[in-house]
């Protein structure tokens, strides 16, 4: 597609319900990279895949958080059993490969409210 | 990992030159530097990006000191529409030791008329 593209662009949850978050990178982008961002807040690193493998996972904030991409394109950031804290934009970015100097190119985020 | 750290804000009035350093001391030689800006409510677009010396493109200039230790995005004449968070972000080389792209806290940039 034209640009990363995300959905849903909000999402209004009850806390202790499951959310999936989706990321549809730039076609032929192979680095995806996943991010929250709380208000006021700067941009929190949560994971990044290169092709369907996701190196480091450290990010995530708990084991309430995964994520997964098939087929190096789509990606889904899952959260369980939510809670208020979870309360973010989730912002998911990609590019040509990663690192190199290759710009990364942002989405414009997933609006996650946790009541 | 390439730590930055930059002014967590900055006011300026239209018109004026707005210079916004960073400092990234511990840079590795493969990194690139690169600087996003972030309206409220939208996600981090692309400024410039540079390896060293000067770069330069339609919205903003980038200067960078022979020991990279440092950059300076520089925006001429700003306007009230230049108003947001600016983030400069160490690029780490592919497969290298620089890890993931970590973001710092950015500058929060008020411009007033």
């Amino acid at each position: 597609g034209a640009g990363v593209s995300q959905s849903p662009s909000n999402k209004v949850t009850e806390k202790g319900k499951d959310v999936e978050l989706r990321c549809d990178p730039i076609s032929g982008h192979t680095a995806l990279y996943w991010y929250r961002q709380s208000l006021g807040q700067g941009l929190e690193f949560l994971i990044y895949f290169q092709g369907n493998s996701a190196p480091d996972k450290s990010g995530l904030p708990s084991d309430r958080f995964s994520a997964e991409r098939t087929g190096g394109s789509v990606s889904t950031l899952t959260i369980q059993r939510t809670q208020q804290e979870d309360s973010a934009v989730y912002l998911c970015a990609s590019s040509l490969v990663r690192g190199n100097g290759n710009t990364i190119y942002f989405g414009e985020g997933s609006w996650l409210t946790v009541v | 990992l390439a730590k930055t750290t930059q002014p967590i804000s900055m006011d300026s009035y239209e018109g004026q030159e707005v210079n916004i350093t960073c400092s990234h001391n511990n840079i590795a030689t493969n990194d690139y530097i690169t600087w996003y800006q972030q309206f409220p409510s939208q996600g981090p677009r692309f400024i410039i990006q540079g390896y060293k010396t000067k770069v330069t493109n339609e919205v903003a200039s980038l200067f960078i000191p022979a020991d990279r230790k440092s950059s300076t995005l520089s925006l001429p004449r700003v306007s009230l529409s230049d108003t947001a968070v600016y983030y400069c972000l160490v690029v780490g080389y592919y497969g290298g030791s620089q890890g993931n792209l970590i973001f710092g806290k950015g500058t929060k940039l008020s411009v007033k008329p």
